[in-house]
């Protein structure tokens, strides 16, 4: 069974400008989680999705965002890039059926903001 | 690598010597814990899991130990060989609550493995 997938794998943006990430989960995964991974403050939870809704969100300003399709893929999308947005974008997926349930990791998009 | 800024906790052992790798979690509610190992640009792997109701589990080579009182997790990886060598992140989840989908990892231990 292939594992997560997620593109691009390396990204270079200019302040101002916005991105598109891309993530396939394990087949038949119905919940994607987004991670951000800076040296500075670790692995932080952006947002999980389950069946095209978001069901949790961290601590990030409005200008990240995302989506989940019907087959499951998932989209982030950052607007108005920052030098600090440069990171590893991880997503994760798991069956969503509930709580306390292994997430597999992608091996990420690498991000950098110029 | 991508911890460098936070000045992680390393941990240097010689091959075939026992390791064990410490995590502090935060949350008393937290219910569902995790061991991810990840390598130099690669995504976190799992490598084991354990839930409250439990203080032990075991797997190939390597064992969780849960200490609830004291909010403390390890990690033992047995006969530690070069391929062991990543940062290792332990992950908890209130899987009572409404965290769906959402785990906080710690700061991360960088394991070496001298051959």
């Amino acid at each position: 069974k292939a594992g997560v997938t997620q593109t691009p794998r390396y990204l270079i943006k200019t302040r101002g400008q916005q991105v598109t990430l891309s993530c396939s989960p394990i087949s038949g995964h119905r919940s994607v989680s987004w991670y951000q991974q800076t040296p500075g403050q670790g692995l932080q939870f952006l947002f999980e999705y389950f069946s095209e809704t978001q069901r949790n969100k961290g601590n990030f300003p409005g200008r990240f965002s995302g989506r989940q399709f019907s087959n499951s893929r998932s989209e982030m999308n950052v607007s108005t890039l920052e030098l600090g947005d440069s990171a590893l974008y991880l997503c994760a997926s798991s069956w969503g059926q509930g709580d306390g349930e292994t997430q597999y990791f992608g091996p990420g998009t690498r991000l950098l903001v110029l | 690598g991508e911890n460098v800024g936070l000045h992680l906790p390393t941990l240097s052992v010689q091959e075939g010597d026992n390791s064990i790798i410490n995590c502090a979690y935060s949350n008393s509610a937290s219910d569902y814990f995790i061991w991810y190992k990840q390598e130099s640009g690669k995504g976190p792997q799992f490598i084991i899991d354990i839930r409250s109701n439990m203080d032990k589990r075991q797997g190939q080579r390597v064992t969780v130990l849960l200490n609830k009182t004291v909010k403390h997790l390890s990690l033992q990886i047995a006969a530690t060989q070069p391929g062991d060598s990543a940062v290792y992140f332990c992950a908890e989840n209130n899987a009572g609550g409404t965290s769906y989908g959402k785990l906080t990892f710690g700061q991360g231990t960088i394991l070496t493995v001298h051959p």
